[in-house]
């Protein structure tokens, strides 16, 4: 089973709100990343976990806060959030990392806009 | 600093067709990925080839490492086959760059 699952599939929040998006696998990966793909362009590296720590911040803005409860979930928080940051979040995850030579899985991503 | 350029931008075929895509990268890889994205966004895995040539059905894949370049063939186009495709190398750090993408259509 090589499966990333990412819910909400679609998210609508105002600027004022507080969200959260949810990554799982089950696959005994332990490190997960998250990417930022808008319209036409390919995806961006936002963040890095290995073994639930934080290896890579990609210089996000802090009104993304990242968060690895264990070593099946990446939760991304989202707060104070611009129309610009409207966009498709996608959530990967490898078995040791890409240094290693590892092969990196996708989930299905997460469609956020912003009013 | 490092680029990964993908050609064509965009390519239209009638369904039955065969293509190679092309990804060019400027610095030595550790590995190198190819995704098919579909219409609703998913990145799906094709090959994992940081050398070599694999093949998996209609399509194959070659990596000349020492020339900085991987292709993508594919054969026989169906529908279903459109969408973007990316190369993604990795450089020996922990991530994928991404590289430009080429936009496939299949025409019926």
């Amino acid at each position: 089973d090589t499966e990333v699952t990412q819910t909400p599939k679609h998210l609508v929040m105002g600027m004022t709100n507080k969200k959260s998006l949810k990554c799982e696998q089950h696959m005994g990966h332990r490190a997960m990343y998250w990417y930022k793909q808008k319209a036409k362009k390919p995806p961006e590296l936002m963040f890095v976990y290995s073994y639930e720590k934080l290896s890579i911040n990609e210089s996000v803005p802090s009104r993304f806060s990242p968060e690895c409860p264990n070593s099946s979930l990446l939760n991304l928080h989202l707060h104070a959030l611009q129309p610009e940051d409207s966009a498709l979040y996608l959530c990967a995850s490898s078995q040791d990392g890409l240094a290693a030579g590892d092969t990196q899985y996708f989930g299905p991503g997460t469609r956020l806009t912003v009013l | 600093g490092i680029q990964v350029e993908q050609s064509p931008p965009d390519l239209i075929l009638q369904e039955g067709a065969n293509s190679t895509l092309r990804c060019n990268f400027s610095d030595s890889v550790n590995n190198l990925q190819w995704f098919h994205q579909n219409p609703w966004g998913q990145l799906i895995n094709l090959f994992y080839i940081p050398s070599g040539t694999k093949q998996n059905g209609r399509l194959s894949a070659t990596t000349v490492a020492t020339e900085r370049y991987s292709l993508l063939y594919i054969s026989s186009s169906q529908t279903t086959d459109s969408g973007v495709y990316f190369c993604a190398p990795n450089f020996g750090n922990e991530k994928l760059t991404f590289g430009t993408g080429t936009r496939l259509t299949i025409i019926p």
